[in-house]
């Protein structure tokens, strides 16, 4: 059973160009988080997705935005891109209704903008 | 507001105890994590306690839990230089993961 998988691994981007990430979730699971680790630094949620809407959001500006189709997956797509918006960007699914409410990460994609 | 504190460094020997220290903010959390983060990888959950729990042992790991104080710890007993890693506090007040900024443990032989 493959867990979450992220791509690409790495990405290079120039300031004001605008980026996809792609999130395929566990097998089973149907929910999916977004979160920016700057180095050296804790992850920071972005939003998370479920039933193909955005149910949260953390403090991100509009720049920020996501999508989860019908299979569950789901894509970040940041426009306008800053030289702040450099990090590593994880992905994470959760199974329905489960108690405590458990987040699986991928790998990560390293976004560098230059 | 939500905010969780970690001390940034932890420096052990092998087969000795290690003790990692976090305090959080918001007491609406259900559940408590630890994460461990090696180089490189995303984060694997460790193990997790329930709020209204003051302890929770899991083979080598003990979370103790001082709700009045907002204070977590995570005890690895017998250290093993694999242990070496990031490790992550965080509160879910929501479904959202609030994570403090991460303990290196570093486990030198």
């Amino acid at each position: 059973d493959a867990g979450v998988t992220q791509s690409p691994t790495h990405l290079i981007k120039t300031r004001g160009q605008q980026v996809t990430l792609r999130c395929s979730p566990k097998s089973g699971h149907d929910t999916v988080s977004w979160y920016q680790q700057a180095l050296g630094q804790g992850p920071q949620f972005i939003f998370q997705y479920y039933e193909e809407e955005e149910r949260q959001r953390g403090n991100f500006p509009d720049r920020f935005s996501g999508h989860q189709f019908p299979n569950y997956s789901s894509e970040l797509n940041v426009n306008a891109l800053l030289l702040g918006d450099s990090a590593l960007y994880l992905c994470a699914s959760s199974p329905p209704g489960t108690d405590p409410y458990e987040q699986y990460f991928g790998p990560g994609t390293r976004l560098t903008v230059t | 507001g939500e905010d969780v504190e970690q001390s940034l460094f932890l420096s052990v020997r092998e087969g000795d105890s290690s003790v990692i220290n976090c305090t959080y903010t918001d007491s609406s959390s259900t559940y408590l994590y630890w994460y461990k983060q090696e180089p490189g990888a995303g984060l694997q959950l460790l193990t997790y306690i329930f709020s209204n729990m003051d302890m929770k042992q899991d083979q080598r790991l003990t979370v103790l839990l001082n709700k009045k104080d907002k204070h977590l710890s995570l005890r690895i007993a017998d250290t093993q230089t694999g242990d070496s890693a990031i490790y992550f506090c965080a509160e879910s007040p929501r479904t959202a993961l609030i994570f403090g900024k991460g303990t290196t443990l570093s486990v030198s032989s």
